[in-house]
């Protein structure tokens, strides 16, 4: 699987937007970008992925870079519920061997401050 | 929806001992996958199950075993438990695996401490 590099920490103001940023310069044309965050003592969980194009949910908006070495994950206005440890993980879609798989690495540790 | 739920909560064993630790799926899922997630770390894939079979497994010595019952549960074994088996094991639960938008639901997790 191909690797993801993101800041250990970030802090944030409650209400105020918020960018993570993930590199991940050796993704392959098949590699989708998922976003998953962990709060605290709970089980991860889905936030949003994408493909090339930005994307945008309830929770959060996807921004890609075009030569997709790079993507952001937009939380438009931080709440303290949103303080979480955030991972960006590439999934490769061929199809074949990675039925799913997630390659989690450190993440970034979101702090939200009130 | 209950959602994914893992049992037991916490469990504290001694090395050398065995654990079964168990999950039910979220409604409609068919695949289930296992993570080991050490304190201050990401998770780390152990293995996923479909149709009863393990259909992919990660780096993890065979002491690690699982097990996928027809209702699509799940069941996670480690034998000859050492100190560093000490984690919470994640379980994570997910439709058509080779999907390009299957989302996992993890549960709770099962915090086991060896001694």
């Amino acid at each position: 699987d191909a690797k993801t590099t993101q800041p250990n920490s970030m802090e944030s103001n409650e209400e105020e937007p918020v960018h993570l940023p993930c590199n991940h310069s050796t993704i392959s044309g098949t590699d989708y970008i998922h976003w998953y965050r962990q709060l605290p003592s709970q089980g991860p969980e889905y936030v949003i992925h994408g493909l090339t194009s930005n994307v945008n949910n309830r929770m959060a908006s996807l921004a890609i870079a075009e030569d997709r070495k790079s993507s952001t994950l937009i939380l438009h206005r931080a709440t303290l519920r949103d303080a979480a440890v955030y991972y960006c993980i590439l999934r490769d879609n061929a199809g074949g061997t990675s039925y799913g798989k997630l390659t989690f690495g450190q993440g970034t540790i979101l702090t939200v401050h009130p | 929806d209950a959602g994914v739920t893992q049992s037991p909560t916490h469990l504290i064993k001694t090395r050398g001992q065995q654990v079964t630790l168990r999950c039910s799926p979220k409604s409609g899922h068919d695949t289930v996958s296992w993570y080991q997630q050490a304190l201050g770390q990401g998770p780390q894939f152990i293995f996923q199950y479909y149709e009863e079979e393990e259909r992919q497994r990660g780096n993890f010595p065979d002491r690690f075993s699982g097990h996928q019952f027809p209702n699509y549960s799940s069941e996670l074994n480690v034998n000859a438990l050492l100190l560093g088996d000490s984690a919470l094991y994640l379980c994570a639960s997910s439709i058509d695996p080779t999907g390009s938008y299957n989302e996992q639901f993890f549960g709770p997790g099962t915090r086991l401490t060896v001694l």
